[in-house]
């Protein structure tokens, strides 16, 4: 089936726009993330969303950031006044698995797959 | 803190030269560790989850296998289109998904 998708794939912005990003995760996958991705490091987390219910924003810079997912399908991150350190790629990822909690693992479906990442530069 | 350094950074191969990649991880409780690979330009894919100490999977020239401490990617007769970053990460136990990443090993296989 087909796999995560993000748009746009590229985004140029000026510094104090608004930009939205959006993600389109695997059919019936209950867990969402964003992650950021500056040029030569890894991905970092942002956020991550249960279905509609955004459990973890810790990752999220600043107030200018925001997320949602309001029917626990399709995810939009919205970044305010854009600066130019938000620059980098912003990656979108989805996984089966639902939040296990401390009881123990749930060693199946816990993948995260990831979409092709929508590359933001802020001039 | 999570903490996650892969080594090295680069690595040169020669077609047919294996070789091996390092995670070297510290958490407060491992739930799994992944590998991914990604090419310039793409997210990352999925390759391996490893959950316990001992544990090996494999996936045509690719090994991966786990310690308490770290984990290793052997890369065993490696071809040009095995060139790309390759990414590892720790999840943690604590009821939280997300992943922590290294920054990653840039494999270039030299035909």
């Amino acid at each position: 089936g087909a796999g995560v998708s993000q748009s746009p794939r590229y985004k140029v912005a000026k510094r104090g726009q608004d930009v939205a990003l959006r993600c389109d995760p695997i059919s019936g996958h209950v867990s969402l993330f964003w992650y950021q991705q500056a040029l030569g490091q890894g991905p970092e987390f942002l956020t991550y969303f249960q279905n509609e219910a955004q459990l973890d924003k810790s990752g999220l810079p600043s107030d200018r950031f925001f997320a949602e997912r309001p029917e626990g399908s399709v995810s939009t991150l919205k970044i305010q006044r854009t600066q130019q350190e938000d620059s980098a790629v912003y990656l979108c990822a989805s996984s089966l698995a639902r939040d296990t909690g401390t009881s123990g693992r749930s060693p199946y479906n816990n993948e995260q797959f990831f979409g092709p990442g929508t590359r933001l530069t802020v001039l | 803190e999570d903490q996650v350094t892969q080594s090295p950074e680069a690595l040169r191969l020669q077609e047919g030269e294996s070789s091996s990649l390092n995670c070297s991880y510290t958490v407060s409780g491992l739930r799994g560790l992944f590998w991914y690979r990604q090419d310039p330009g793409k997210g990352p894919e999925f390759l391996f989850t490893l959950y316990s100490a001992g544990e090996e999977k494999e996936k045509e020239r690719l090994k991966a296998t786990l310690t308490k401490k770290e984990s290793f990617l052997h890369i065993t007769a490696p071809k040009p289109e095995d060139s790309a970053t390759y990414l590892c990460a720790v999840q943690r136990e604590d009821g939280n998904n997300r992943l922590a990443f290294g920054k990653g090993n840039q494999v270039v296989v030299i035909p």
